[in-house]
């Protein structure tokens, strides 16, 4: 089966702590991507990443760090330094490159800290 | 300003209905344009993806950009219950690294 799969479903976390997200996929995408969504707004960019060992700060990367040491995994840690970080995540692929590509969603992450 | 506008709703048709989603944007240098479906509490699922100004047909679904008003719509034939969730539109430039997403609208069909 082929997709991308994200880990936990559901997340719970004291403040103060910091906490990774799992994003894998079997696509052979090159280009991952992190969201966060929350009630009535839309997606918003965090982190994104279009070849291994290189990522690129979206539109709000503070109190976020990621990684992509191999093609299929980017994690993503919310650090204790996200001011407000109880959200649903989304991870991303496309296939090329670039925004022109279509993007791909996993399941998403839903993290509740308190 | 928003880069991309979408009426939340919710909007509310009888099964059956004809629904018309849409977006505006004011980026004119937008060139790709895509429609997800996300249902509660899961992933946005990909529905329609186009390029530049046209329509596109898939199935029930009608993608329709109008790029000289800056204006995107998505049309669903014969709506069913199952069609019930947000609707999200997403654009990019030629080459742009990134998608501009709206808010979505909340989508109900009522059987």
């Amino acid at each position: 089966d082929g997709g991308i799969t994200q880990s936990p479903k559901y997340l719970f976390r004291k403040e103060g702590q910091n906490v990774t997200l799992s994003c894998e996929q079997n696509l052979n995408h090159d280009a991952m991507y992190w969201y966060r969504q929350d009630p009535g707004q839309g997606l918003r960019l965090i982190y994104y990443s279009q070849i291994v060992n290189d990522f690129q700060k979206g539109d709000i990367a503070e109190g976020y760090s990621v990684s992509r040491e191999k093609k299929e995994s980017f994690p993503l840690t919310v650090t204790s330094a996200q001011k407000n970080p109880t959200a649903f995540y989304l991870c991303a692929s496309s296939p090329k490159r670039g925004g022109t590509s279509e993007q791909y969603f996993g399941p998403g992450t839903r993290l509740t800290v308190t | 300003q928003k880069e991309v506008e979408q009426d939340p709703g919710p909007l509310s048709v009888p099964e059956g209905a004809i629904v018309s989603l849409n977006c505006t944007y004011s980026n004119s240098a937008f060139q790709y344009f895509m429609w997800y479906r996300q249902y509660s509490r899961k992933g946005p699922e990909l529905l329609m993806y186009t390029y530049s100004s046209g329509n596109k047909e898939d199935g029930r679904f009608t993608a329709q950009v109008d790029k000289s008003s800056k204006y995107i719509s998505l049309f669903i034939r014969d709506s069913q219950p199952s069609d019930s969730a947000t609707y999200l539109c997403a654009m990019t430039e030629e080459y742009g690294n990134k998608l501009v997403f709206g808010a979505g609208t909340i989508l109900r069909v009522k059987s």
